[in-house]
């Protein structure tokens, strides 16, 4: 019930398409739902977060759309360009302090030029 | 501003020896979180300390693995005897306050080889 299962493990997008990762989740008090970049040898970027109030939000190209009935959650990048190149992570937690954040498997995103 | 600090970045120790790792949170953070990522796996919560005391450590083995971060000076993970099985990347984070869905951030980890 604590975890996370994140799809696809890998992905190549044509620069210029769109990119999406899928997450699903069991744990109804989960209430935070962000989710983190991360680069070859670098530590993990908050990219994006949403609460479960909202069915949508959007930054720039990366949107996350939210279906709470269903427990499911997604990443959509837009006009995908190689420098999105990277590991991506979903996440949640209970809303009870950072340490409880349960991480997704990662998506390995390839974007080819 | 530098950025959460953690050394060394690559470590290598032999099966029963002692790995110490060690974290600067970013100037003005009390609060640090240490994660281990095992490879193809996210990251999984081991311990989350303030400043001389230990909060929540649900994640830490029972055995073998200690941290702390004192008054001064950065915040440690102590892995005592390593086994091959603890080698993985070891990322700290830190935050300005422990409040609900409050903002860390990452180092750059510490990647640990047990041979």
């Amino acid at each position: 019930q604590q975890q996370v299962k994140q799809s696809p493990q890998s992905l190549i997008v044509q620069k210029g398409g769109i990119s999406i990762i899928n997450c699903a989740y069991e744990n109804t008090a989960f209430d935070y739902f962000p989710w983190y970049q991360q680069f070859p040898g670098k530590g993990p970027a908050l990219l994006i977060a949403i609460r479960p109030d909202v069915s949508e939000k959007k930054e720039g190209r990366f949107t996350i759309s939210f279906n709470k009935s269903a427990k499911q959650f997604s990443l959509h990048i837009m006009d995908s360009q190689p420098g999105d190149s990277a590991t991506y992570f979903c996440a949640a937690s209970p809303g009870t302090g950072f340490q409880k954040l349960v991480f997704g498997t990662g998506t390995r995103l390839l974007v080819s030029p | 501003n530098a950025g959460v600090m953690q050394n060394p970045r690559h470590l290598v120790r032999r099966r029963g020896q002692e790995a110490r790792l060690r974290c600067s949170p970013m100037k003005g953070h009390s609060h640090v979180y240490w994660y281990r990522q095992l490879p193809e796996e996210g990251l999984k919560f081991m311990v989350y300390l303030q400043k001389e005391n230990i909060i929540d450590e649900s994640g830490m083995p029972k055995e073998r693995f200690s941290a702390e971060f004192p008054k001064e000076g950065p915040s440690i993970l102590r892995i005592q005897q390593v086994v091959r099985g603890d080698s993985a990347a070891y990322f700290c984070a830190s935050s300005l306050s422990g409040t609900p869905n409050t903002e860390a951030f990452f180092g750059q980890g510490t990647r640990l080889t047990v041979v």
